[in-house]
């Protein structure tokens, strides 16, 4: 079975301490997603790779970046948080290529900023 | 991408099917109609897809309608593990392949 693992289930930050959210899948796949949901909104896609050091921005990139060093890897970094990035941050991972897109997720990371 | 219309929310009763609809009027000839679904407190979890056949796997079948302006997700024998916020997804299988989720349908099983 796929495995995509979240370095934390929950964490507080205060406002303007950098924040790093590690993702990790053991499937070789190619693609990696980083996306937050919020009550209402549903989820949004915040950045997304489809390989190593390659990153595509998603619909709300302001204020988080992200680094793929290695294919199994995705980070999400706020460089300096703030209290609207409150929210819990969903990681996915999917193959390349073809029509069976099935993105795998972590089991998330609620994110608190105080 | 395609935009989704869902209801917000529904019921269903333990061991009887959900049908839970999904409206898609703008979807063009290459999208395909994804449909996930999140549990409380754990993240997405993929169903099914469908581009114009109707499909069928171990979890649920997939209707779509001859002119693929809408779907319908049945899970046969509900449970209350089926509790959970269902989302369709209409998009083009490009090289992307990001997907964008709306608010979903709220699935209640109740005894």
């Amino acid at each position: 079975d796929v495995k995509v693992t979240q370095s934390s289930r929950y964490l507080v930050k205060r406002t303007g301490e950098k924040v790093f959210l590690e993702c990790v899948q053991d499937m070789d796949h190619e693609n990696m997603f980083w996306y937050r949901q919020d009550p209402g909104l549903g989820l949004r896609l915040i950045y997304f790779s489809y390989d190593v050091k390659m990153k595509e921005k998603g619909d709300i990139p302001e204020g988080y970046s992200v680094s793929r060093e290695k294919k199994e890897r995705f980070s999400l970094i706020l460089e300096s948080a703030s209290t609207n990035q409150t929210s819990m941050y969903l990681c996915a991972s999917s193959i390349a290529g073809g029509p069976l897109h099935e993105q795998f997720f972590g089991p998330g990371t609620r994110l608190t900023v105080l | 991408d395609a935009k989704t219309t869902q209801p917000t929310s529904m019921d269903c009763a333990e061991g009887r099917a959900a049908n839970l609809p999904c409206n898609h009027s703008t979807i063009s000839g290459n999208e395909y109609v994804y449909w996930y679904r999140q549990i409380h407190s754990q993240g997405p979890q993929y169903i099914i897809h469908g581009l114009k056949n109707n499909e069928t796997n171990e979890m649920a079948s997939l209707i779509i309608t001859e002119d693929r302006k809408s779907s319908t997700l049945i899970l046969p024998h509900a449970t209350l593990r089926d509790t959970a916020v269902y989302y369709c997804i209409v998009r083009y299988t490009g090289t992307a392949s990001k997907l964008t989720f709306g608010t979903g349908t709220r699935l209640q099983v109740t005894l």
